[in-house]
């Protein structure tokens, strides 16, 4: 069975810190997604990013950053500089080949609040 | 804008009834996938249709049902509503390729009372 886990619930920061979310996940498969989505108080889900098992290279994009170490099953995400507009409930996901399809498994999200 | 949209944005109904929420993927995306998004279940996967055969099904009641029309568009229909099936319902599509990003609507949020 495949599990995401995301311990943080809630995180407040104030404008220009940095933050790290992390997502823990579990899965027998050796090949697998994973993913970042961002849904912003409006609601809608935001693609952020997609990772393979196979590639642990980081990566960065902007201010966000991303952290995938296969030895301890996380793929932390970074926001540097944080701004008003990064408040939102982050959620990560993974993704294998399985009886359900290509489905998104999401961890339970977290809530981002950067205030001023 | 991910190219998904999603009808109607808002839907307000009562126990017992019936309704359908309508889909329509991004061009040239042959998959479409439902979630349900509620407080206390988080993000569900519910079911996957691909090319207009149902591909995948996760935790779906069997009150619920969905279908993919040749168009390619897609609808979720919820019968015998029940106070806990309000709740915010994606759908997402994507290409189908293993390990595809998914892109989603904007969400119809049911409420029943």
């Amino acid at each position: 069975a495949q599990k995401v886990t995301q311990a943080q619930t809630e995180i407040s920061v104030v404008e220009k810190e940095d933050v790290t979310l992390d997502c823990v996940y579990e899965t027998r498969d050796t090949t697998y997604y994973l993913f970042w989505y961002k849904q912003p108080p409006s609601g809608e889900l935001v693609f952020l990013i997609r990772r393979n098992s196979f590639d642990e290279q980081n990566e960065i994009s902007g201010r966000y950053s991303w952290n995938f170490q296969k030895s301890t099953s996380s793929f932390n995400f970074t926001i540097t500089a944080s701004q008003v507009v990064d408040s939102a409930v982050y959620f990560c996901a993974l993704s294998v080949a399985s009886n359900s399809g290509y489905a998104l498994n999401f961890g339970k999200g977290t809530s981002l609040l950067v205030t001023p | 804008d991910s190219g998904v949209t999603q009808t109607p944005k808002h839907l307000i109904t009562a126990t017992g009834q019936r309704v359908t929420l309508r889909c329509s993927p991004r061009s040239g995306d042959l998959s479409v996938y439902w979630y349900q998004q509620s407080l206390d279940q988080g993000l569900q996967f519910l079911i996957q249709y691909y090319n207009g055969e149902e591909r995948a099904k996760g935790n779906i009641l069997e009150r619920f049902s969905a279908q993919q029309f040749p168009d390619l568009h897609s609808e979720l229909n919820l019968s015998s509503l029940e106070l806990g099936d309000s709740a915010l319902y994606f759908c997402a599509s994507s290409v189908e390729q293993v390990g595809d990003e998914q892109f989603f609507g904007p969400g119809t949020r049911l409420t029943v009372l």
